[in-house]
């Protein structure tokens, strides 16, 4: 299985909602990422997380917030979005930080 | 820093003519390096990579790259490009701590019939 596996594929949220994304994968890695990837633009890190240790926080702000339940989950809780937020949200894994990612299929994500 | 310059924002060929797509590295260590396509719509997928073995790389459906450190280029080939080759094209390096990907700004490949 080399899949990284990303739910939901769309998500509309209003500025008050408050939701989450979900990454999944079952190859070993034990780094996994979060990206953000607005139209025309490349992906831009945002978290990583290795050995389910945060250890990268790229300057993000606090509406986003991430958790690693375990080593084959990812979580991005999304709370008081603002309208630029609006993008798509990347999840990858790699064996290592560093290393060659893998990556999911994205969550677009709507913010009204 | 570590980064990465892909020249071209925007390269069209015709089918069956060569694809090449430029990068140049900045690194001040011996770096990874990658290239990843991006369908429409779509993630990224992975088409090769240089971990310093082999200088000449060799990845899925026919591209290649060569880690030129001389000229701190990566740039990425293929002989004969097929329609569906059509993508948007990133280079990327591991930063210098080797914990994440940074990705250059992408070329976008047209293919003409």
């Amino acid at each position: 299985d080399t899949e990284v596996t990303q739910t939901p594929k769309h998500l509309v949220m209003g500025m008050t909602n408050k939701k989450s994304l979900k990454c999944e994968q079952h190859m070993g890695h034990r780094a996994m990422y979060w990206y953000k990837q607005k139209a025309k633009k490349p992906p831009e890190l945002m978290f990583v997380y290795s050995y389910e240790k945060l250890s990268i926080n790229e300057s993000v702000p606090s509406r986003f917030s991430p958790e690693c339940p375990n080593s084959s989950l990812l979580n991005l809780h999304l709370h008081a979005l603002q309208p630029e937020d609006s993008a798509l949200y990347l999840c990858a894994s790699s064996q290592v930080s560093g290393s060659e990612a893998f990556f999911g299929q994205g969550t677009r994500l709507t913010v009204v | 820093a570590q980064s990465v310059t892909q020249l071209d924002s925007h390269v069209s060929v015709s089918e069956g003519t060569p694809v090449l797509l430029r990068c140049n590295y900045s690194s001040s260590y011996s770096p990874s390096l990658f290239w990843y396509v991006q369908h429409p719509n779509k993630g990224l997928q992975l088409l090769l990579k240089y971990t310093s073995a082999a200088t000449l790389v060799k990845g899925i459906n026919g591209f290649e790259a060569e880690f030129k450190k001389s000229e701190t280029s990566f740039h990425l080939t293929k002989p004969s490009a097929h329609m569906s080759d059509a993508a948007e094209y990133f280079c990327v390096v591991s930063n210098q701590a080797g914990t994440a990907l940074i990705f250059g700004k992408g070329t976008t490949l047209s293919v003409s019939s």
